[in-house]
């Protein structure tokens, strides 16, 4: 059964880059893996996409290496308004060419002055 | 743009009563899909619609229904909530999905939040 497994919470300071890893285990070659943000009271938000080696965006940039198994979230030089939950969404193709998502139970990051 | 329009916000029900939660998206979005949301859980699929007139279930349908009778409206519905369906609800739309495996971005509305007692 496909799961993604993210941690609990993590901790950075202002100006550090911060890296967030999902595992996710049974993902077909073109699965994508998705991290959205979200703050309080307000629904997730797309940060960025992707199904193999590494994408970047003006915010992040996200790793996936070749088995597949693990993605990690880069978020360079944080600020305090980085501080929000981070999700990992995994899309399994399914044999009736529909696709299954697997969200993550989220990742709570507190930015420290 | 107003993007993806949730209501009510906050709604408190009795055990037993009946409401709807609406949403509304002005992208022309296809597939539109509830979700709730409870602590340390994450998000978890309650249905969704791949487009008007096609609806399906998600991960855990059981107590709601939905409808999809135009491209814009999803409403959900709770027929006699119970204290278990207490929680934070989003709706979310995107476009047909473009290509195998792609999700595409899905556009979130801010939540309803609901309490049963």
């Amino acid at each position: 059964l496909a799961k993604t497994t993210q941690p609990i919470s993590m901790d950075s300071y202002e100006g550090q880059e911060v890296n967030i890893t999902c595992s996710h285990n049974n993902i077909a070659t073109n699965d994508y893996i998705t991290w959205y943000q979200q703050f309080p009271s307000q629904g997730p938000r797309f940060i960025i996409q992707g199904y193999k080696t590494k994408v970047t965006n003006e915010v992040a940039s996200l790793f996936i290496p070749a088995d597949r198994k693990s993605s990690t979230l880069s978020l360079p030089r944080v600020s305090l308004s980085d501080t929000a939950v981070y999700y990992c969404l995994v899309a399994l193709t399914r044999k009736d060419s529909n696709y299954q998502l697997i969200w993550g139970a989220g990742t709570k990051l507190i930015i420290k002055p | 743009n107003a993007g993806v329009t949730q209501t009510p916000k906050f709604q408190v029900l009795k055990t037993g009563q009946s409401m709807t939660l609406q949403c509304a998206q002005d992208m022309n979005h296809e597939y539109m899909s509830w979700y709730r949301q409870d602590p340390g859980m994450g998000l978890r699929l309650i249905h969704y619609s791949v487009g008007a007139g096609i609806t399906d279930q998600g991960e855990v349908p059981n107590g709601y229904n939905v409808s999809r009778s135009t491209t814009e409206d999803f409403p959900l519905r709770l027929l006699s909530a119970a204290p278990s369906q207490t929680s934070v609800y989003f709706c979310a739309s995107r476009p047909a999905r473009t290509g195998r495996g792609n999700t595409g971005e899905l556009f979130f509305g801010e939540g309803s939040r609901l309490t049963v007692l």
